[in-house]
């Protein structure tokens, strides 16, 4: 399975954008990336998922490299509600389930 | 509009004894359903998938099942619960078909002293 690395944590101020990145190296022509984000004592929440072009939703935009090598998540306002574990996932169109690695743990500074 | 409902919320059990963890999904149907655990301090880890009634895949060997006695009904079990069964529990579903987008209930926090 192809797999993603993050930065552990990372640090951003409240109302300042916030761009997290994601290594998938490996990455196969079908496979989709997902972003997850799981607030303290809550199960994981979906943020957003592309296959090649950048996504933009309510939530957030997801950047896609032309390559797909890597992508990053951009939060264009990040509020205090934001601080969170970002996870990125890659996954395979069909059955094939979501296997969630360590994240990067987001704090927001107020 | 689809949902999932998983109970009991919190429980503490002590060791030795049985375990049985519900989850529903209402909504929908031929969901794909998952149980994920998440030990204090670490990452989600899948236990147990299931693509349809009866058909059940473990991921991790360990004194926990898995059963779906219907199609929007997954349960995860232990007939004698460990001290490291301790954890969150998270049930969650997915379309049959599509990319794979997970929808999670309310989790399940088990502590087994």
């Amino acid at each position: 399975d192809a797999k993603t690395t993050q930065p552990n944590s990372m640090e951003s101020n409240e109302e300042e954008p916030v761009h997290l990145p994601c290594n998938h190296s490996t990455i196969s022509g079908t496979d989709y990336i997902h972003w997850y984000r799981q607030l303290p004592s809550q199960g994981p929440e979906y943020v957003i998922h592309g296959l090649t072009s950048n996504v933009n939703n309510r939530m957030a935009s997801l950047a896609i490299a032309e390559d797909r090598k890597s992508s990053t998540l951009i939060l264009h306002r990040a509020t205090l509600r934001d601080a969170a574990v970002y996870y990125c996932i890659l996954s395979r169109r069909g059955n094939t389930p979501l296997v969630f690695g360590k994240g990067t743990r987001l704090s927001v500074i107020a | 509009s689809q949902t999932i409902h998983q109970w009991p919320a919190t429980l503490v059990q002590p060791v030795g004894s049985p375990l049985s963890l519900e989850c529903t999904v209402e909504g929908t149907s031929n969901p794909n359903l998952y149980w994920y655990r998440q030990a204090a301090g670490r990452g989600l880890q899948l236990l147990f998938y299931s693509v349809g009634i009866g058909q059940i895949s473990s991921e991790v060997p360990q004194n926990l099942s898995a059963s779906r006695p219907q199609d929007r009904q997954f349960i995860l079990s232990s007939k004698k619960l460990l001290l490291s069964d301790s954890g969150f529990y998270l049930c969650a579903w997915s379309f049959l078909q599509g990319p794979g987008e997970l929808f999670f209930g309310e989790g399940s926090r088990l502590t087994v002293l």
